[in-house]
């Protein structure tokens, strides 16, 4: 089962910060938390990984609470193009480095 | 090629019919992963190889499925014998290692219908 926790779907104005929270709070001291998006007939693609601190990237910012039970992912000027579902997905070593995908959040981005 | 490559890229089998999906990872990636998406559900993960070898199979949703990665690269997922219930998109992935820390990479999937 999925380890984490994100609302089913989530609208973002174009040209605004789309802000996706995800609460992992049985996440345990060598677990990733990593950012996934999938866009309509596409495979998933990868967004920004995490350990403790906060991360970006050209596509993305995370943020980690200290206590490492939630995170935030940042879109920060979202485009019509960023609509997808974005997954949150903790990543356990003792599973082989496969990934455990839950629902998700369907972002949808208005013009 | 520089991602994942997936072929074909739709298939239309006949219940009954064995079917086989093949998937070129990047080159040299240890790591190779297949995963099931049911319409309207996130992927679920079906089996692992780290080369050649098949180290969790353990989403394999019953002995119809059948995956192999022979030399280490191009990996195949049969299903013999389909039913209605295999239709779906089948996604491989690969990456460079196994450890956390490493991100994978994503073929556009196989969309299988069985009618």
């Amino acid at each position: 089962d999925a380890k984490t926790t994100q609302p089913p779907s989530m609208d973002c104005a174009e040209g605004r910060a789309a802000n996706l929270p995800c609460n992992h709070s049985t996440i345990s001291g060598n677990e990733y938390v990593y950012w996934y998006r999938q866009i309509h007939s596409q495979g998933p693609q990868y967004i920004i990984h995490g350990l403790k601190n906060n991360e970006t990237n050209e596509m993305a910012s995370l943020i980690i609470t200290e206590d490492r039970k939630s995170s935030t992912l940042i879109l920060p000027h979202a485009t019509l193009r960023d609509t997808a579902v974005y997954y949150c997905i903790v990543k356990d070593d003792n599973q082989g480095g496969k990934l455990i995908f839950g629902q998700g959040t369907e972002l949808s981005v208005k013009p | 090629g520089a991602g994942v490559s997936q072929s074909p890229r739709y298939k239309v089998a006949k219940r009954g019919q064995d079917v086989a999906l093949r998937c070129d990872p990047i080159s040299g990636h240890v790591s190779l992963f297949w995963y099931q998406q049911a319409l309207g559900q996130g992927p679920e993960f079906l089996t692992y190889f780290q080369n050649e070898a098949q180290l969790d199979k353990s989403g394999l949703p019953s002995d119809r499925f059948f995956a192999e990665r022979p030399e280490g690269s191009v990996s195949t997922l049969k299903i013999q014998r389909t039913q209605q219930e295999d239709s779906a998109v089948y996604l491989c992935a690969s990456s460079l290692y196994i450890t956390a820390g490493t991100e994978a990479f994503f073929g556009q999937g196989t969309r299988l219908t069985v009618v």
